[in-house]
């Protein structure tokens, strides 16, 4: 198994520019989360799906991040226009039960918005 | 409120130490109780998880944890630390919707 696969790896843009993350979970899982770890915050779950549904997005900062799960082996994560406070790394996990009682984890996508 | 709380953000021991890291949790209902560890550059492991049970688990790596529910913790000990556990470690709660992470302790080995 492939494991829990994000694109890119590191992705550096500036100001105002749109940014989108990908991810690809493991086959079969049926739930995805989205988290975002500084090191500040530490890791902080924006949004999590279920069965490609958006169950509790309550983690997004705000109107500038969207995610999306158009089906069981795709999400992406926008965030349009970026700020420099959005530079963290994120990561991308699935699960096989809901409400992810077991993660794994993608590599995670390093971003930084000069 | 549902919180996880890692007190110590960095802990240095030598190889071959023991090893205590310790995590206090507020959570309403009984937790579901995990470890996860953390290499640079990588994501998460799952190193251990308590949803029943007996209160002591065994993890991988030779870890191992002790649930308390009096004191509202769930430490991490490993009785002999190896370099290669130099990294990052997690404790998440959570229940039947999403896990809660702390914000991580640092572990450094010194040979």
């Amino acid at each position: 198994d492939a494991g829990v696969i994000q694109s890119p790896r590191h992705e550096v843009t500036e100001m105002g520019q749109e940014v989108t993350l990908r991810c690809k979970p493991i086959s079969g899982h049926n739930s995805l989360f989205w988290y975002r770890q500084t090191m500040m915050r530490g890791l902080e779950l924006l949004i999590y799906f279920n069965n490609n549904v958006p169950i509790d997005d309550s983690g997004m900062p705000e109107d500038r991040f969207s995610a999306k799960m158009p089906n069981a082996s795709f999400s992406t994560l926008k965030i349009q226009p970026s700020e420099p406070r959005d530079s963290a790394v994120y990561f991308c996990a699935s699960s096989l039960e809901t409400g992810g009682l077991k993660l794994f984890f993608g590599s995670g996508t390093q971003l930084s918005v000069l | 409120a549902q919180s996880v709380t890692q007190p110590d953000i960095h802990i240095t021991v030598s190889e071959g130490a023991s090893l205590e890291l310790r995590c206090n949790y507020s959570y309403g209902a009984t937790p579901y109780l995990f470890w996860y560890v953390q290499s640079p550059g990588q994501g998460l492991q799952l190193l251990l998880k308590y949803f029943s049970g007996d209160t002591l688990v065994q993890g991988i790596k030779g870890f191992e944890a002790e649930f308390k529910r009096s004191q509202s913790s769930f430490n991490l000990r490993k009785p002999s630390v190896h370099w290669s556990d130099a990294a990052e470690y997690f404790c998440a709660v959570g229940g039947t919707d999403k896990l809660i992470f702390g914000t991580g302790t640092r572990l450094q080995v010194f040979p």
